[in-house]
């Protein structure tokens, strides 16, 4: 149990373009999903905390305008980057709590790269 | 602030034992994971310590003591596969999970 997906695994895009990522949670209700960021070698990054139904609440630093989450099911959660830069270029990874809201179940990532 | 410490590398043999340590600093506690995560792939969900103690899985345990701030994970029997990055990560007093950089270790036959 505990299955949560992500998708794409991988894209490629162009910069100035917009790219959404979707996570899912297969088998059980996500009131509370995460996305993170993780540059090469180096360790997770909070972007974002998104409960159902509400605005996400960002992190210092991540700029909510460009990366937008939407949570609008307890087994969906999108995140869009919009006008993706090269620098942008990263490995995104979602996971979600269950109503317990303890264990995090991490989605497999995609992998973001933008020429 | 709040921290988290652990080795940025280690390296052991096939067969062996090993420990990762961890030593945190937050703002309250409810909670200590331990993650696995190959290259280019996400975490995976090792143990997770509230109480104080050994907890043993498998070949793999994990400790905790929380009047000192201090975990590991303790690895026996190490096979090629389980080189990989070795993260740990606190929950706090308002469940936020706070991570450490990783611990990269790596296994030579």
């Amino acid at each position: 149990g505990a299955v949560v997906s992500q998708h794409p695994s991988w894209v490629i895009c162009k910069s100035g373009t917009s790219v959404k990522i979707e996570c899912r949670s297969l088998d059980f209700q996500a009131t509370t999903m995460f996305w993170y960021r993780q540059f090469p070698k180096q360790s997770l990054m909070l972007m974002a905390t998104s409960n159902e139904g509400s605005k996400a609440t960002y992190e210092q630093g991540v700029e909510k305008d460009k990366f937008l989450i939407n949570h609008a099911s307890l087994t969906l959660s999108t995140l869009t980057v919009t006008s993706a830069h090269p620098e942008d270029s990263s490995f995104y990874i979602c996971s979600a709590a269950d109503l317990q809201g303890v264990e995090q179940y991490f989605g497999p990532g995609t992998r973001l790269t933008v020429t | 602030g709040q921290n988290i410490d652990q080795p940025t590398e280690m390296t052991a043999t096939e067969g062996a034992i090993v420990q990762i340590n961890c030593t945190y600093q937050t703002s309250g506690f409810n909670g200590l994971f331990w993650y696995q995560q190959h290259a280019g792939e996400a975490p995976t969900f090792l143990s997770y310590n509230v109480l104080d103690g050994l907890e043993e899985k498998g070949r793999f345990s994990s400790f905790l003591s929380r009047s000192k701030g201090y975990s590991y994970l303790l690895l026996k029997e190490l096979q090629m596969k389980d080189s990989a990055s070795y993260l740990c990560a606190v929950v706090d007093s308002n469940y936020q999970l706070i991570w450490g950089a990783g611990t990269k270790l790596i296994i030579k036959p």
